[in-house]
């Protein structure tokens, strides 16, 4: 069974500061991998998809990184701000029906 | 992307009761996921629910306690039945972009806790 780990557990920064998060999955056969954030109590908002044959993937401060052979992937926040504060969760996509969670890691930007 | 709504947002209940969370979707999809995730958990699939058949149960939860319905292409409900405290998490709806293999939506989630 696919197991999903996602280190550190929890990350503090001051404002400004570039971070990585990482994510780690024991099976590589996947379809792909999806970045999402959680704010405290609330649903999910995907940040980034990244297909089994991408590298990687960009949206404005946020870029992605999947090397599916060694099973890992990064998110990588530039410049952090104080709203990107919430818990980040990475997810593996191995059928139509299977979506396989990171347990997260919760990060605090503090101006 | 796709646009889904839950009802509730969230709701206290007492133990023994029942509690249906609505999801609606913007667009017509095959698949709807519920999921739930309890305090401090990650993410955990419930059922998988497709318009005209039943659902199917993930190991670890049944139907007599999640009844699951997907009367429509855009809508399904969940009822979390005979409720006791373990089953305070936050709820989730979720459906697939294009087809399967693409980028995963989710709702914003019922947050339920049972006294």
């Amino acid at each position: 069974k696919q197991e999903v780990t996602q280190i550190p557990a929890a990350l503090s920064v001051p404002e400004g500061e570039n971070l990585v998060l990482n994510c780690s999955f024991t099976d590589s056969a996947i379809y792909n991998l999806q970045w999402f954030r959680q704010d405290p109590g609330k649903g999910l908002t995907s940040l980034l998809l990244i297909q089994s044959s991408q590298r990687e993937q960009t949206s404005g401060r946020l870029n992605a990184s999947l090397d599916k052979s060694s099973g890992r992937s990064t998110l990588y926040i530039a410049a952090s701000q104080p709203g990107d504060s919430a818990t980040y969760l990475c997810a593996v996509k191995t059928g139509a029906n299977n979506l396989f969670f990171g347990t997260g890691t919760r990060l605090t930007v503090i101006p | 992307s796709a646009v889904i709504s839950q009802k509730p947002s969230r709701d206290i209940c007492q133990r023994g009761t029942s509690l249906t969370i609505q999801c609606q979707v913007d667009s017509q999809v095959t698949m709807m996921f519920w999921y739930r995730q309890q305090p401090g958990q990650s993410l955990t699939l419930i059922a998988t629910a497709n318009q005209g058949s039943e659902a199917t149960y993930e190991s670890g939860f049944v139907i007599d306690k999640f009844p699951i319905s997907r009367p429509n292409l855009t809508f399904s409900t969940l009822t979390v039945s005979n409720m006791s405290p373990e089953d305070s998490s936050i709820y989730l709806c979720s459906v697939h972009g294009k087809d399967s293999y693409n980028e995963q939506f989710f709702g914003p989630g019922t947050r339920l806790t049972v006294l």
